[in-house]
């Protein structure tokens, strides 16, 4: 069984850029969520996809924009990328038609905007 | 919106203590999760708990869901170094809802010097 795989490891971009990061969901799992993790806090739900659309969404700016794909494979782009948006970017997948829908989380990717 | 509370934010352990933490909310949850972060890797999945009361073991950690279904703790006993990381609680208030986690901030587990 593949686990939650995330790429790349780390980007540095500057303010103003764009980003889109990937990942790949555990074997079996249907469904991708995304989450933003400042240093030294808790992880805050972005979005969740399910079946290639968008299956709620925390509160954060429309320039966080996703996709899934039919492999359930998913990626989460970032426009006019501000300091703030410097963090460690978590990937979890689930099955959502599971019985107690734990998420998996990958190993993330680490963003610094300078 | 929802909140989860962690205490404490930070604790220093000796090899072989028992150790302890909580989270608190202000609204109900309807599964209680635990996850353990080391540095540069994400959280790993520890205990889930699905029933109010429910009192569930993984080894040395036990961790329970509170009868209110708005708090749970973790014990870790006889700990050893490689419990040192992050121990985050996240709670799921609704599986129709989306699956949105939410987290707490963090109990730092350190090793006394």
């Amino acid at each position: 069984e593949t686990g939650v795989t995330q790429s790349p490891t780390h980007l540095i971009k500057t303010r103003g850029q764009q980003v889109t990061l990937r990942c790949s969901s555990q074997s079996g799992h249907n469904t991708v969520s995304w989450y933003q993790q400042a240093l030294g806090q808790g992880p805050q739900f972005i979005f969740q996809y399910y079946r290639e659309e968008e299956n709620g969404r925390g509160n954060f700016p429309p320039r966080f924009s996703g996709l899934q794909f039919p492999n359930y494979s998913s990626e989460l782009n970032v426009n006019a990328l501000e300091l703030d948006d410097s963090a460690l970017y978590l990937c979890a997948s689930s099955l959502v038609a599971g019985a107690h829908n734990e998420q998996f989380f990958g190993p993330g990717t680490r963003l610094t905007v300078l | 919106g929802q909140q989860l509370n962690q205490s404490p934010q930070s604790m220093f352990i000796q090899e072989g203590e028992d150790v302890s933490m909580n989270c608190t909310s202000s609204s109900i949850f309807n599964t209680w999760l635990w996850y353990k972060q080391d540095p540069g890797e994400g959280p790993v999945l520890l205990i889930a708990l699905y029933k109010a009361g429910e009192l569930t073991s993984n080894g040395r950690l036990t961790a329970q869901f509170g009868i209110t279904r708005k708090d749970s703790f973790l014990n870790i006993s006889a700990s050893i170094p490689s419990d040192v990381g992050i121990y985050f609680c996240a709670g799921l208030a609704n599986k129709a809802a989306g699956n949105k986690l939410t987290f707490g901030g963090g109990t730092r587990v350190l090793v006394k010097p």
